[in-house]
C-alpha cells in the first residue's frame, strides 16, 4: 500500500528521550524523512537519508529504520520541540511521495 | 540553502482557478526541484506535484491531475501552482519546497493561504 501510518499523539516528560515511528511498506526501501512543524509556521527539515542532520538541527534528534518501520528519537526532549513531527517517503509502487499523518509531540 | 518566498492570500470562489508563485533566491534555482505541498486546515501535509525547471516536465499526483498545474520560469527563478475547479476542500495552506527530486526538502516557503467560499 502507500501509506504511511504515525500515532496521532505522543507526550514526553521535560528532559526525557522519546521516539515517534512511522510505519509503512514503501521504507522497506527507502528512508523515511523526518519534518518539525510548529503550530503557524512551515514545515522544517529535521532528518534525512539513514540519519543525517541538517545544519542547525540539534544532536538530540536521531533516526533508525527496521523493516517497514523508521523512528525519529529526541533524547533530552525541550520545551522547544513541542511541535508536530511528518515522516515522508517515496511511494513503494513508484516516484510520488508520500507523507504520514503527523505526530502531536507534547512536552510536559 | 535557498530562500523561497511565495506570493500573498488568495480568497477564490467554487469554481474558479488560482495561481501561487514561488520566488527562490541562493542555490541553483535550474537544478533544484521545486515541490508543492499543502495543508487543510487541522490535517497533514499532502504532496501535490514538483518541477525541476532545467527538466520543465511536471509531476503531479494522481488525485489532482487534471486540476493541477506547475510551471518554472527559470529567467526568474520563480515557480508556479496553478490549481483549477477550485472546490470547498481545496482551502488550505499551500508550500513551495525545494528539495533533491526525492522526499527531501530542505528549504520552504512561508505558506500561502488559498481559502475557497462561495
Amino acid at each position: 500500500s502507500s501509506e504511511l501510518t504515525q500515532d496521532p499523539a505522543v507526550s514526553v516528560a521535560l528532559g526525557q528521550t522519546v521516539t515517534i515511528t512511522c510505519q509503512g511498506d514503501s521504507l522497506r526501501y527507502s528512508y523515511a524523512t523526518w519534518y518539525q512543524q510548529r503550530p503557524g509556521q512551515a514545515p522544517v527539515l529535521v532528518i534525512y537519508g539513514r540519519d543525517n542532520r541538517p545544519s542547525g538541527i540539534p544532536d538530540r534528534f536521531s533516526a533508525s529504520s527496521s523493516g517497514n518501520t523508521a523512528s525519529l528519537t529526541i533524547t533530552g526532549a525541550q520545551a522547544e520541540d513541542e511541535a508536530d513531527y511528518y515522516c515522508n517517503s517515496r511511494e513503494s509502487s513508484g516516484n510520488h511521495v508520500i507523507f504520514g499523518g503527523g505526530t502531536k509531540l507534547t512536552v510536559l | 540553502q535557498v530562500h523561497l518566498v511565495q506570493s500573498g492570500a488568495e480568497v477564490r470562489k467554487p469554481g474558479s482557478s488560482v495561481k501561487v508563485s514561488c520566488k527562490a533566491s541562493g542555490g541553483t534555482f535550474s537544478s533544484s526541484t521545486l515541490t508543492w505541498v499543502r495543508q487543510a486546515p487541522g490535517q497533514g501535509l499532502e504532496w501535490m506535484g514538483r518541477i525541476t525547471p532545467r527538466f520543465e516536465i511536471p509531476d503531479y499526483a494522481d488525485k489532482l491531475q487534471g486540476r493541477l498545474t506547475i510551471t518554472a520560469d527559470e529567467t526568474t527563478n520563480t515557480a508556479y501552482m496553478e490549481l483549477s475547479s477550485l472546490r470547498s476542500d481545496d482551502t488550505a495552506v499551500y508550500y513551495c519546497a525545494s528539495g533533491n527530486g526525492d522526499s527531501i526538502f530542505y528549504d520552504w516557503g512561508q505558506g500561502t493561504l488559498v481559502a475557497v467560499s462561495s
